[in-house]
């Protein structure tokens, strides 16, 4: 059981390029969500989606765009990278109830140069 | 959404038990109470949740006071590979609800 995976694990681009983070998760989960963390910090909340063909703001969306391309994807693309969006990006997935438990994939270490 | 106060960092000594305390001072009828935790370089993880009993699993227990504004996390033997960061947050039990972290507990263990 895979779980939740992240692609890719590690990835450096220069400012103004583009590049997708994909997530999938094999769970038969209804909700995805993309939240980063930078160093020494807790994790903030980008994008989310409660089930496939809808997303919804976090905390802090500003220079990404997602897509819910179905039930078991959810991508994160930033369209021009910034070094300010040098983090770690975890997606996570979980049922809808509030006594589901979160899964969470292994993370993209990203650094924009 | 409801929001919840952790201390920054704490410390324990191996073998020994550690209590990890959160506050949710507004937290609803309806909040389920979760903790994760975060090894080093790794994504979050899952420990526990309840609603308004306490729980205990293979990891962890968790302590639930009776007007439920706070909540203890309880290691039951503290071990160097407990070291990580403790988050609690709140989950509504209707229906879908989007899920932010705080900035949790630094868990340290000394050998």
């Amino acid at each position: 059981n895979a779980g939740v995976t992240q692609t890719p694990k590690f990835q450096v681009l220069k400012t103004g390029q583009s590049m997708t983070l994909q997530c999938a998760q094999d769970m038969n989960h209804n909700s995805m969500y993309w939240y980063r963390q930078d160093p020494g910090m807790g994790l903030r909340l980008i994008y989310y989606s409660a089930s496939e063909g809808t997303t919804d703001k976090g905390e802090v969306p500003n220079g990404y765009n997602v897509s819910r391309l179905n039930k078991r994807e959810f991508s994160l693309r930033l369209e021009s990278a910034a070094p300010s969006q040098t983090s770690v990006y975890f997606c996570a997935s979980s049922g809808n109830r509030g006594r589901a438990e979160a899964f969470f994939g292994q993370g993209t270490r990203l650094t924009v140069v | 959404d409801a929001k919840t106060t952790q201390p920054n960092s704490m410390e324990s000594n191996e073998e020994e038990p550690v209590h990890l305390p959160c506050n949710h001072s507004t937290i609803s009828g309806t909040d389920y109470i979760h903790w994760y935790r975060q090894l080093p370089s790794q994504g979050p993880e899952y420990v526990i949740h309840g609603l308004t009993s306490n729980v205990n699993n293979r990891m962890a227990s968790l302590a639930i006071a009776e007007d439920r504004k706070s909540s203890t996390l309880i290691l039951h033997r503290a071990t160097l590979r407990d070291a990580a960061v403790y988050y609690c947050i709140l989950r509504f039990s209707g229906g879908y609800q989007k899920v932010t972290f705080g900035t949790g507990t630094k868990l340290q263990v000394i050998p």
